[in-house]
C-alpha cells in the first residue's frame, strides 16, 4: 500500500498569505495524484487531479506541482473561504489511498 | 448537473448490518465507476472499495473484505454499500464518490455523506 504523508498537519495563516502544502508518497505514483478540500460538515471537493489540472470551477489561486513521490499544493493568496482541511490522494496503485490531511486555520 | 444523493443517517447496534444508498443523476449511470470512502469522527479519509455500475464488478480494500458488499440497481440509478458485523470502530460518515473518467480514479463529485453510528 502506498502511504501518503502530508505536511504540515496544521498551518496557521493570515488571509492574503501564500500557502504551500506538501504530500510525500512512499513510492512513485507517477502523475496520478489529486487534491481535495474539505470544510467542516461538508463532503470533500475535488480541487486538482493529475498533479496540476484544476477541476471545473476551481480558482486559479490553487495550483499543484510535483512528480514521482513529492507533490505540492499552493494557494497563492489565501481567501477566507479557503480555511479548510486539504487531502492528497493517489490513484496510481490499488488500494487507493489518501494522505492524513493538512488543516489550514486562521492565524 | 451530476449529483449523488445519499440516504439518511443510521444508528445500529454492534453486530448488525447497514445498507447505504447513493442515488445518481445527471449522467449515464452505467458509464462511470462509483467508489465508497469513509471518515471516522475527527479522522481522515479511508477508501473502502469500487464498483462498476455497468458490469457490477467490484474491488474492496483488504480491510473490509468479507464485510462489505457493493451493489447497484441500474433501473433506478442507485448504488448501495452494505457493511456487516458492525462494531463501534465503524462509526463514521460514509461517502459515495463518482469517478468521472475511465482512465483515472479521482473523485468528483461526492455524495453528501451518510452518518452511521454504531452503539449499544
Amino acid at each position: 500500500e502506498i502511504v501518503l504523508t502530508q505536511s504540515p498537519a496544521t498551518l496557521s495563516v493570515s488571509p492574503g498569505e501564500r500557502v504551500t502544502l506538501s504530500c510525500r508518497a512512499s513510492q512513485s505514483v507517477s502523475s496520478k495524484l489529486a487534491w481535495y478540500q474539505q470544510k467542516p460538515g461538508q463532503a470533500p471537493r475535488l480541487l486538482i487531479y493529475d498533479v496540476s489540472t484544476r477541476a471545473t470551477g476551481i480558482p486559479a489561486r490553487f495550483s499543484g506541482s510535483g512528480s514521482g513521490t513529492e507533490f505540492t499544493l499552493t494557494i497563492s493568496s489565501l481567501q477566507s473561504e479557503d480555511f479548510a482541511v486539504y487531502y492528497c490522494q493517489q490513484y496510481n496503485a490499488w488500494p487507493l489511498t489518501f494522505g492524513g490531511g493538512a488543516k489550514v486555520e486562521i492565524k | 448537473q451530476v449529483q449523488l444523493v445519499q440516504s439518511g443517517a443510521e444508528v445500529k447496534k454492534p453486530g448488525a448490518s447497514v445498507k447505504v444508498s447513493c442515488k445518481a443523476s445527471g449522467y449515464t449511470f452505467t458509464s462511470f465507476d462509483i467508489n465508497w470512502v469513509r471518515q471516522a469522527p475527527g479522522q481522515g479519509l479511508e477508501w473502502m472499495g469500487w464498483m462498476n455500475p455497468n458490469s457490477g464488478n467490484t474491488a474492496y480494500a483488504q480491510k473490509f473484505q468479507g464485510r462489505v458488499t457493493m451493489t447497484r440497481s441500474t433501473s433506478i440509478t442507485t448504488a448501495y454499500m452494505e457493511l456487516s458485523s458492525l462494531r463501534s470502530e465503524d462509526t463514521a460518515v460514509y461517502y459515495c464518490a463518482l469517478v468521472p473518467t475511465t482512465v483515472a480514479n479521482w473523485f468528483d463529485p461526492w455524495g453528501q455523506g451518510t452518518r452511521v453510528t454504531v452503539s449499544s
